[in-house]
């Protein structure tokens, strides 16, 4: 069991550029995430995804696209890359719940990917 | 939005010293979840907990739903124990965590 993998880990990018972050998951997880975390702030939501073919916004979505085409795939595609989008990106996933208590309910983050942009 | 406050923003202590981060939160909630985060690294959860109390070693974690707070301990503690400890909680109507800013622990020996 891998758990919750990043590609890549770094990337520099200019702006203007684009790029897809790719993150993957082999538990059969259906709802999945993409968080960014910046200095002194919490880990903000950027879009999620409830299962196969749904996907979401969260708390932060401008400037950046998602896909879940595959169940335990989602991508996070930044078209235009600017400076405020230099950040740290995790992936998160879990699966549904039937109980708070439930092992299922734990949210399983990936190790990261760190963007700057230039 | 579900606000979540941690307290204190940073802290030091000697090894071997008994430490308490706080977490305080907004709304209601189905569940908390307490993360540690080393240097460069990534998130690993530590606890997921909706009531009670959980212990995990030398780790303790409590909940006081009426009072929506919760605390993480750690007795004895280490310098290996030295990383960011954040809080973070699912509303019940969320799909999402909110997450805390994170307490900045350093353990010197």
């Amino acid at each position: 069991n891998a758990g919750v993998t990043q590609t890549p880990k770094f990337r520099v990018l200019k702006t203007g550029q684009s790029m897809t972050l790719l993150c993957a998951q082999d538990m059969n997880h259906e709802y999945m995430y993409w968080y960014r975390q910046d200095p002194g702030m919490g880990l903000r939501l950027i879009h999620y995804s409830v299962g196969e073919g749904t996907t979401a916004k969260g708390e932060v979505p401008d400037g950046y696209n998602v896909s879940r085409l595959k169940k335990q795939n989602f991508l996070l595609g930044l078209e235009s890359a600017a400076p405020s989008q230099t950040s740290v990106y995790f992936c998160a996933s879990r699966n549904d719940y039937r109980t708070a208590n439930d092992p299922s309910y734990e949210q399983y983050f990936g190790p990261g990917t760190r963007l700057t942009v230039t | 939005k579900n606000e979540v406050e941690q307290s204190p923003q940073n802290l030091t202590a000697q090894e071997g010293e008994f430490i308490t981060i706080n977490c305080s939160y907004s709304v209601g909630i189905s569940a908390l979840h307490w993360l540690q985060q080393h240097p460069g690294g990534g998130i690993v959860s530590l606890f997921m907990l909706s009531s009670g109390k959980k212990k995990h070693g030398r780790l303790i974690a409590t909940i006081n739903i009426q009072e929506k707070h919760s605390s993480l301990h750690i007795t004895a503690s280490h310098p290996r124990d030295s990383a960011v400890y954040i809080c973070a909680v699912r509303s019940n109507s969320g799909y999402a965590l909110n997450f805390g800013k994170g307490t900045s622990l350093l353990v010197t020996p």
